[in-house]
């Protein structure tokens, strides 16, 4: 199992540029989601999903897009980047059992 | 909405000594509070966690307890090493599919050998 691989690691952007992140797991959760992570800020979710073709906002969803084709994969989309968005992102799915969240590597955003 | 803090922001003891680090929640309704672990540069780790059918539960150096009454749950670490220096963050959400993980914002242990 390669568990949840996120790419890339990381990527500067322009103001305005898009972007898609991706992630992808091998474990068959139902559940995948993304966090952001800034300096004294934590760990806040962004959107999630409960399963293919179900998507939902988190706390901080403004700017960003997901969609849910399989359960597989769960891209992240910045539509128009902002220095804002300048953060540490990480996908995460759960196991539907023991609801461990499995993190992928994390990618490091900056937007000039 | 769930909203779940921590402090201190950090904390910093000497090799071999305890650490305790709290949390607080306001959704009474929660029922399952982890504590992820994220060294520096790399991704979160689940360490523990604990269901609100029970008060306590260890892992050999480290436990968590759970008090509902007052809404808080602290994690313990005994006999600290300099690789328990990290970001410990605590969290806590109702179970079922469509519920979400609400994380309090860190604390960093450090670890002085």
């Amino acid at each position: 199992n390669a568990g949840v691989t996120q790419t890339p690691k990381f990527q500067v952007l322009k103001t305005g540029q898009s972007m898609t992140l991706q992630c992808a797991q091998d474990m068959n959760h139902e559940y995948m989601s993304w966090y952001r992570q800034d300096p004294g800020m934590g760990l806040r979710l962004i959107h999630y999903s409960v399963g293919a073709g179900i998507t939902d906002q988190g706390e901080v969803p403004n700017g960003y897009n997901v969609s849910r084709s399989t359960t597989e994969d769960f891209p992240l989309r910045l539509l128009s980047a902002a220095p804002s968005q300048t953060s540490v992102y990480f996908c995460a799915s759960r196991d539907q059992v023991n609801e461990k969240l499995f993190f992928g590597s994390g990618t490091q955003l900056s937007v000039l | 909405g769930e909203n779940v803090e921590q402090h201190p922001s950090t904390l910093s003891v000497q090799e071999g000594d305890s650490a305790v680090i709290k949390c607080t929640y306001s959704d009474s309704a929660s029922n399952y509070f982890p504590w992820y672990k994220q060294e520096l540069g790399k991704r979160p780790q689940l360490i523990i966690d604990i269901r609100s059918n029970v008060g306590e539960k260890k892992d050999q150096r480290i436990a968590v307890t759970l008090n509902k009454t007052a809404k808080h749950f602290s994690l313990h670490i005994t006999e600290t090493q300099p690789e328990d220096s990290a970001v410990y963050f605590c969290a806590a959400r109702v179970t079922g599919a469509n519920s979400k993980l609400t994380f309090g914002k860190g604390i960093t242990l450090s670890v002085r050998p």
